[in-house]
């Protein structure tokens, strides 16, 4: 089945610095999603990618669709305490009734003030 | 508009018993699908129910089901709990049409000693 390698495992920062990871993919997704999850809840989206090669800003937040459809990246700026939780990616494949999301395994991003 | 609710939030079962958890879409929408995170494995979709019909199914086995009343909201099932069944259980909604933004609830924590 698809896989989603998820990189890096876990990262820790100091307030201030940027951050980037990515996720590759065996296969071709057509949407590329990002998600943040904290202790105790559920994933919160962040970005949702659509078309390959598309870059979509959210406040400090940047990620891209990669041009094969097989990657994305997610990179974050100046980061704050708050920025701390496990970053997941997520790729949804062709149309039709396939709706569902395969996740890669998470980030854990750590953030010293 | 409410999120996404889920009930119980916390849940512990001893093997072989069976539990039912409950998810509550957020109104108007009426997909719901079911993902099961565990450290190991991470988020893993069980299963996709629309206008009351399973549309997708993920590959877990018999003992998982789940099924969805008419007014969207959705239960899963899960029979001869097994101690490899403790889970952060998730349903994610989201509104007909937009096949990818899936909004979370904060999932239903089951131990299974």
């Amino acid at each position: 089945g698809q896989q989603l390698n998820q990189s890096p495992q876990s990262m820790f920062i100091q307030e201030g610095e940027d951050v980037s990871m990515n996720c590759t993919s065996s296969s071709i997704f057509n949407t590329w999603l990002w998600y943040k999850q904290e202790p105790g809840e559920g994933p919160v989206l962040l970005i949702a990618l659509y078309k390959a090669g598309e870059l979509t800003s959210n406040g400090r937040l940047t990620a891209q669709f990669g041009i094969t459809r097989k990657d994305s990246f997610l990179n974050i700026s100046a980061s704050i305490p708050s920025d701390v939780g496990i970053y997941f990616c997520a790729g949804q494949g062709s149309g039709g009734s396939n709706y569902k999301l395969t996740f890669g395994k998470g980030t854990l991003l750590t953030v010293n003030p | 508009k409410a999120g996404v609710t889920q009930t119980p939030r916390y849940l512990i079962k001893t093997r072989g018993q069976q539990v039912t958890l409950s998810c509550s879409p957020i109104s108007g929408h009426r997909s719901v699908s079911w993902y099961q995170q565990t450290p190991g494995q991470g988020l893993q979709f069980l299963f996709e129910y629309f206008s009351e019909t399973q549309r997708n199914k993920g590959n877990f086995p018999g003992r998982f089901s789940g099924r969805q009343f008419s007014n969207s909201r959705s239960e899963m099932n899960v029979s001869t709990l097994e101690l490899g069944d403790s889970a952060l259980y998730l349903c994610a909604s989201r509104p007909a049409g937009l096949a990818d933004t899936q909004y979370f609830g904060p999932g239903t924590r089951l131990t299974v000693l």
